[in-house]
């Protein structure tokens, strides 16, 4: 049963702590993305991976980290820096990234609401 | 940043009824995408047009891309209750990243 998986479904932490979302895919794919996403608005980019050992920022990387050492897992740390943490976040992968003349479905997983008081 | 900007905010129609909404960029792109996310959930596909397509369908849904005029529509027919969802339309230039805009929110009412 292939897809990706994002956990915990919910997640709270107090103000000051980091905190890791895991993210797996056994899709074979090889790019993957995190979002976040906040009431009412749209997809903003956090980190995004083309292959594995590489990885760049997105348009709203401060107070994030992120690591591809697999394939499959792409974890996202909210570290304590990032101000407003409380968010929905998303992950997704693809076949490879948009391109000139080419471009794959993203596929998401259920996303993790973090709460952070 | 994002670049698409969907139009309306939000959409009330009747089971049966047809849903339009449109999805507006600023830039020059290579694909646009639609996805719908229901309440609380990930993403999920719709269809992908190409910037030399005019036109696509797949089911009850019908996408239009006018280059000239930056902006696409996405036209769902026979609207069901489970259509009710948030649509976003997501545009990718020759960054290697999909700019999503900020959704229209679609409340089929039975």
């Amino acid at each position: 049963d292939g897809g990706i998986t994002q956990s915990p479904k919910y997640l709270f932490r107090k103000e000051g702590q980091n905190v890791t979302l895991s993210c797996e895919q056994n899709l074979n794919h090889d790019a993957m993305y995190w979002y976040r996403q906040d009431p009412g608005q749209g997809l903003r980019l956090i980190y995004y991976s083309q292959i594995v050992n590489d990885f760049q920022k997105g348009d709203i990387a401060e107070g994030y980290s992120v690591s591809r050492e697999k394939k499959e897992s792409f974890p996202l740390t909210v570290t304590s820096a990032q101000k407003n943490p409380t968010a929905f976040y998303l992950c997704a992968s693809s076949f490879g990234p948009p391109g000139q003349t080419h471009s794959y479905e993203q596929y998401f997983g259920p996303g993790t609401r973090l709460t952070v008081t | 940043s994002q670049q698409g900007e969907e139009d309306p905010q939000a959409l009330s129609i009747q089971e049966g009824e047809n849903a339009t909404m449109n999805c507006s960029y600023k830039t020059s792109i290579n694909n646009l995408q639609w996805y719908r996310q229901n309440s609380g959930r990930g993403l999920v596909h719709l269809i992908l047009i190409r910037s030399n397509e005019r036109e696509k369908h797949s089911g009850r849904l019908r996408v239009t891309l006018d280059t000239s005029k930056k902006s696409s529509s996405l036209l769902i027919t026979a609207s069901r209750a489970a259509d009710t969802a948030s649509y976003f339309c997501a545009t990718d230039g020759n960054d290697y990243k999909l700019s999503f805009g900020a959704g229209t929110t679609v409340t089929v009412r039975a």
